[in-house]
């Protein structure tokens, strides 16, 4: 039981190339989310889901991009990456009612040069 | 003016010192979240509260909703308390209630 798996842990990209961060979960929890956090600010959302098919926007999603076609997977896209897009990025998952207690995963440094 | 303020930013203390790290938020919630994330960069889930006081372990947890804040407190602190503790708030309200608005965090030192 995994819980989140996120990858990769580390990357470096150039201006302009794209790429996708991955995050998996085994716990059968409706809402996925994607945060940044950056240096002396809050995690900032980037993107969320409900459920599977159901995306939307949180309060940082130029220049990302994402889909949720199973309940498991919910990749974050960058088209086409940015210095300002150099960030630690956590995938973040919890129930819809009951205890939704969020669960992280360990988070992936991106570098973008 | 940040929806989410949490004090002190930085917290040194030694070890078996009484903590307390606070969280002001000034939108109207239905949960507030508190969370730890170590050196490492891992971050995990303490408390999700929504009236009153939690307690797990050493931490406690309170909030006043009237106020508009929230305590952690930690007895008996220990060199493996020191990490970044972070308050987050789920707003209240239709197609908000999904979203979490984060503090900074309070990077918390504990020596020997």
């Amino acid at each position: 039981n995994a819980g989140v798996t996120q990858t990769p842990k580390f990357q470096v990209l150039k201006t302009g190339q794209s790429m996708t961060l991955q995050c998996a979960q085994d716990m059968n929890h409706e809402y996925m989310s994607w945060y940044r956090q950056d240096p002396g600010m809050g995690l900032r959302l980037i993107h969320y889901s409900v459920g599977a098919g159901i995306t939307d926007q949180g309060e940082v999603p130029n220049g990302y991009n994402v889909s949720r076609s199973t309940t498991e997977d919910f990749p974050l896209r960058l088209l086409s990456a940015a210095p300002s897009q150099t960030s630690v990025y956590f995938c973040a998952i919890r129930r819809l009612s009951g205890a939704n207690v969020l669960t992280f995963g360990a988070g992936s440094r991106l570098t973008v040069l | 003016k940040n929806e989410v303020e949490q004090s002190p930013q930085n917290l040194t203390a030694q070890e078996g010192e009484f903590i307390t790290i606070n969280c002001s938020y000034s939108v109207g919630i239905s949960a507030l979240h508190w969370l730890q994330q170590h050196p490492g960069g891992g971050i995990v889930s303490l408390f999700m509260l929504s009236s009153g006081k939690k307690k797990h372990g050493r931490l406690i947890a309170t909030i006043n909703i009237q106020e508009k804040h929230s305590s952690l407190h930690i007895t008996a602190s220990h060199p493996r308390d020191s990490a970044v503790y972070i308050c987050a708030v789920r707003l209240k309200g239709i197609g908000t209630a999904s979203k979490l608005t984060f503090g900074t965090g309070t990077r918390l030192q504990v020596t020997l």
